[in-house]
């Protein structure tokens, strides 16, 4: 069954620094990942989506990359602002179950220090 | 823009109560999902469907049901609600990969705080 964990479980740091959040799944059979953003109280926005057959994704000063046999995604984040402080999630939609569902990691909650 | 929408922001409703929570998508998309979230225990599926009429149970359904009559809209039901159903509950929808699709992601909706006292 596929699981998702992602490290550190918290982050703190001063504005400016650049930073990168991990994301391990440990069957590299997939259709794509995603990671997402979530402000406390709040719903999901969807940040990245990383098909399969991909490295890497760029959005403004994100950057996902994909290893997929080696179960891994990292998260890039350049010149962080208190603006991204909030949780970001990983999620994988592995090709069991026809695909229906993501599996979610915990998260990893970060705080951007002006 | 694509959208997911979640009937109610917040909701306070007594025990006992039948409660409805509603999620319309105008995106097409054939699956449809609903979570809760707690601190410390992450999104847990409560149900998902594929299809109008279909369903299938996630990890957490007991004390839930769900309805979807339309392939837009996807209702998730407590049909006592009780004081630990107390959560945010989000809905997503998602496309069904299949070969030639570019966006088979999840989208979300801005999440219904439940409080049941």
């Amino acid at each position: 069954k596929q699981e998702v964990t992602q490290i550190p479980a918290a982050l703190s740091v001063p504005e400016g620094e650049n930073l990168v959040l991990n994301c391990s799944f440990t069957d590299s059979a997939i259709y794509n990942l995603q990671w997402f953003r979530q402000d406390p109280g709040k719903g999901l926005t969807s940040l990245l989506l990383i098909q399969s057959s991909q490295r890497e994704q760029t959005s403004g000063r994100l950057n996902a990359s994909l290893d997929k046999s080696s179960g891994r995604s990292t998260l890039y984040i350049a010149a962080s602002q208190p603006g991204d402080s909030a949780t970001y999630l990983c999620a994988v939609r592995p090709f069991y179950n026809y695909g229906q569902n993501f599996v979610f990691g915990p998260g990893t909650r970060l705080s951007v220090l002006p | 823009d694509v959208k997911v929408t979640q009937s109610s922001r917040y909701l306070v409703k007594r025990t006992g109560e039948k409660v409805f929570l509603e999620c319309v998508q105008d995106m097409d998309h054939e699956n449809m999902f609903w979570y809760r979230q707690d601190p410390g225990l992450g999104l847990r599926l409560i149900y998902f469907s594929y299809d109008v009429k279909m369903k299938e149970k996630g990890d957490i359904p007991e004390g839930y049901s769900v309805s979807r009559e339309k392939k837009e809209r996807f209702s998730l039901i407590l049909e006592s609600a009780s004081t630990n159903q107390t959560s945010m509950y989000l809905c997503a929808s998602s496309l069904i990969p299949r070969s030639g699709t570019a966006n088979y992601g999840y989208t979300f909706g801005s999440g219904t705080r439940l409080t049941v006292v």
